[in-house]
């Protein structure tokens, strides 16, 4: 069974970092696309952040320059580093699993249960 | 970026009666070298994540009941509920796969 379970959320003041973490099982973070998406209060979705298995990353313009995608091997962990938050960050975060096909990522089949990030003063 | 907008934002329907959501894109998702649309389906019941119900625009994900059908292709998308039951009462949102950054519709709130 393949579970992703979130951490790291909190309330943090304007211009202040957090890490936020998704400690995977029954699948391969390395070898695997994985995503962030988040939703802020009463709203829609919103992606935020791809990381290939390859390696490489990409960011919603929203996010670039101020959040890192990131994945630790060894505790099979995906992480974003956040930076610089804005009250408009204020979301619940969500870590994914991508289905690929052909190299591009095809939908994301497996879910964390999401994380409270709360950006006020 | 592309856009893509849902209709309607809300919608009630009785129980056994079809639902139909209607997604549109600013561009066209068809990939002609490979001849698929590049559009899910996802469903959102209150306080969980999404759940993926559709991939490719038509392609219903292991465990989905047949009642939930995709249809369309290039700019213009539908998901129908053949006979609502209690439990698909939920918000639905399309996302686009065909180019970065991924994008989705603003959702409709499907209601009894």
């Amino acid at each position: 069974e393949i579970q992703l379970m979130q951490s790291g959320g909190a309330l943090v003041q304007p211009g202040g970092s957090l890490r936020l973490s998704c400690a995977a099982s029954g699948l391969i973070v390395s070898s695997s696309y994985m995503t962030w998406v988040r939703q802020a209060p009463g709203k829609g979705l919103e992606w935020v952040s791809l990381l290939y298995s390859e390696g490489n990353t990409k960011y919603a313009d929203s996010v670039k320059g101020r959040f890192i995608i990131s994945r630790d091997t060894s505790s099979n962990t995906l992480y974003l580093e956040m930076s610089s938050l804005r009250a408009e960050d204020t979301a619940v975060y969500y870590c994914a699993r991508e289905s690929v096909y052909g190299g591009w990522a095809a939908g994301a089949t497996d879910w964390g249960q999401g994380t409270v990030v709360t950006v006020s003063s | 970026d592309i856009v893509m907008t849902q209709s309607p934002d809300s919608l009630a329907v009785s129980l056994g009666e079809r639902a139909t959501i209607n997604c549109k894109s600013s561009q066209s998702l068809f990939y002609t070298s490979d001849k698929k649309n590049y559009l899910v389906w996802y469903q959102q019941k209150p306080g969980q994540p999404p759940k993926l119900l559709i991939s490719w625009a038509s392609i219903r994900e292991s465990g989905v009941p047949d009642r939930f059908i995709g249809s369309g292709s290039g700019t213009d998308f539908t998901l129908t509920i053949t006979s609502l039951q209690a439990e698909d009462v939920a918000v639905y949102y399309c996302e686009q796969y065909f180019s970065l950054p991924y994008t989705f519709g603003q959702g409709t709130n499907l209601e009894i």
